[in-house]
């Protein structure tokens, strides 16, 4: 199975909103509502932003959104502030042995 | 609180073996599948490997099948990873993670380095 397809970069100014895609097949993302979206700043783990493609763990602010459309989830930052810089990757169920599938991942930059 | 703690990372020459530890505490272990994912420097993240609860359903990536055993020990609440036969591109961060069996990888350690060189 292949990786989810997420842009390599987005970037936007403090403020504003931006929306960082991620693309499978109808074996994952379409097929299911279990993705999950993560926030990795340098040399730290993975942190759960959004998981079940539209829910916030405790604590994580509602900046903060998920969605789905068909294939592809996409994840929102809206008044972006400089700690958002980071990067960012999807995941989701996948039918068959695999369980799991992640994105190449998202480097944000907050101009 | 859910807290993972990694260890046994190091440095290794080719063809080398190294086990990796990850202690868990603040939650019933033998309820969760465990995994462990990697992150290659500057790369992305790689799901490697995970065990179900009781331990009848293992996987492994295949760019470690072969080379790389999961297992884990429910009474010392402790997941593993036997890696043998390393090579270079195995060099990586090495996180182990709660999952969900929905394929929710939720809560995740601080990350081991193993760094494969001569």
């Amino acid at each position: 199975q292949s990786a989810l397809t997420q842009p390599a970069s987005v970037s936007g100014s403090p403020g504003q909103s931006i929306t960082i895609s991620c693309t499978g097949t109808s074996s994952d993302v379409g097929g299911y509502n279990y993705v999950s979206w993560y926030q990795q700043h340098p040399g730290k783990a993975p942190k759960l932003m959004i998981y079940d493609v539209t829910n916030r763990p405790s604590g994580i602010s509602n900046r903060f959104s998920g969605s789905k459309s068909g294939n592809t989830a996409s994840l929102t930052i809206s008044g972006l502030q400089a700690e958002d810089e980071a990067d960012y990757y999807c995941s989701s169920y996948t039918s068959g042995d695999t369980l799991v599938l992640f994105g190449g991942g998202t480097k944000l930059t907050v101009l | 609180q859910v807290k993972l703690v990694e260890s046994g990372g190091g440095l290794v020459k080719p063809g080398g073996s190294l086990r990796l530890s990850c202690a868990a505490s603040g939650f019933t272990f033998n309820e969760y599948y465990m995994s462990w994912i990697r992150q290659a420097p500057g790369k992305g993240l790689e799901w490697l490997s995970y065990m179900t609860s009781s331990g009848s359903t293992i996987y492994h990536a295949d760019s470690v099948k072969g080379r790389f055993t999961i297992s884990r020990d429910n009474a010392k609440k402790t997941l593993y990873l036997q890696m043998s036969s390393l090579r270079v591109e195995d060099t990586a961060v090495y996180f182990c993670a709660r999952v969900l069996g929905i394929g929710r990888p939720d809560y995740w350690g601080q990350g081991t380095l193993v760094t494969v060189s001569s």
